[in-house]
């Protein structure tokens, strides 16, 4: 399809261990965003890539949450010594380059449980 | 700081009812105001925007009108179908300080309604 792709859709880890989500924007889109949805909250900020790099990681929540793009494309949002706090939906969104407008494309995210 | 507060839900409504979804936004500065719909199985994705005061943005038999007096955006629909069943959430931007392309999301609003 030609949507926003995450993976996996569901992920159930323990405590401690290291976790990576990937996403795959739609093609051409050069924004890349994050988001975080706790149970009964709406998505939070997490970053914001424009191509390669991070414009701005403001919302990561602590040094234990870390997310890369590489070549401007598919995106992985790296969760070191996982919490049961870290149990959320994982939300990516993507959208074209030039004046924000407001229309992100999310992907159906991915749901992390912590044990 | 910037926030958004949604009616809680959820809401059941039968087929042909008329539907209102209050939202109101706290904001520094001048926001732009977003509804947003999630389907079942599906993610987020852009209802109707509004950048200014007094704008009105439809979409799909919804409207919401930017009221900047009553600090409000609420979304109403005159004639609700099985299909309008789905989260609902507001949400704004920033027009300035550089960081109008984070969204700032209300809890969620979750609409079914029957036939």
């Amino acid at each position: 399809g030609a949507g926003v792709s995450q993976t996996p859709s569901n992920k159930v880890t323990e405590k401690g261990k290291y976790v990576e989500l990937r996403c795959d924007p739609i093609s051409g889109h050069t924004a890349l965003y994050w988001y975080r949805q706790s149970l009964g909250q709406g998505p939070e900020f997490l970053i914001y890539f424009q191509g390669t790099g991070a414009a701005d990681d403001s919302g990561l929540p602590n040094d234990r949450f870390f997310a890369v793009r590489p070549e401007g494309s598919v995106s992985t949002l790296k969760i070191q010594r996982t919490e049961r706090g870290d149990s959320a939906v994982y939300l990516c969104a993507s959208s074209s380059s030039g004046l924000f407008t407001g229309e992100l494309f999310f992907g159906e995210g991915s749901r992390l449980t912590v044990l | 700081g910037d926030s958004v507060t949604q009616m809680e839900g959820p809401v059941t409504l039968s087929e042909e009812a008329f539907l209102t979804i209050n939202c109101t936004y706290t904001a520094t500065g001048y926001p732009s105001l977003f509804w947003y719909v999630q389907y079942p199985g599906e993610g987020l994705q852009l209802l109707l925007k509004a950048t200014k005061a007094d704008d009105k943005g439809s979409n799909k038999g919804f409207e919401a009108t930017y009221r900047k007096e009553t600090t409000s955006f609420h979304l109403e629909k005159g004639s609700v179908q099985v299909s309008d069943s789905a989260v609902y959430f507001c949400a704004l931007t920033l027009n300035s300080g550089g960081s109008n392309y984070k969204l700032t999301f209300g809890k969620g609003t979750l609409l079914t309604v029957n036939p």
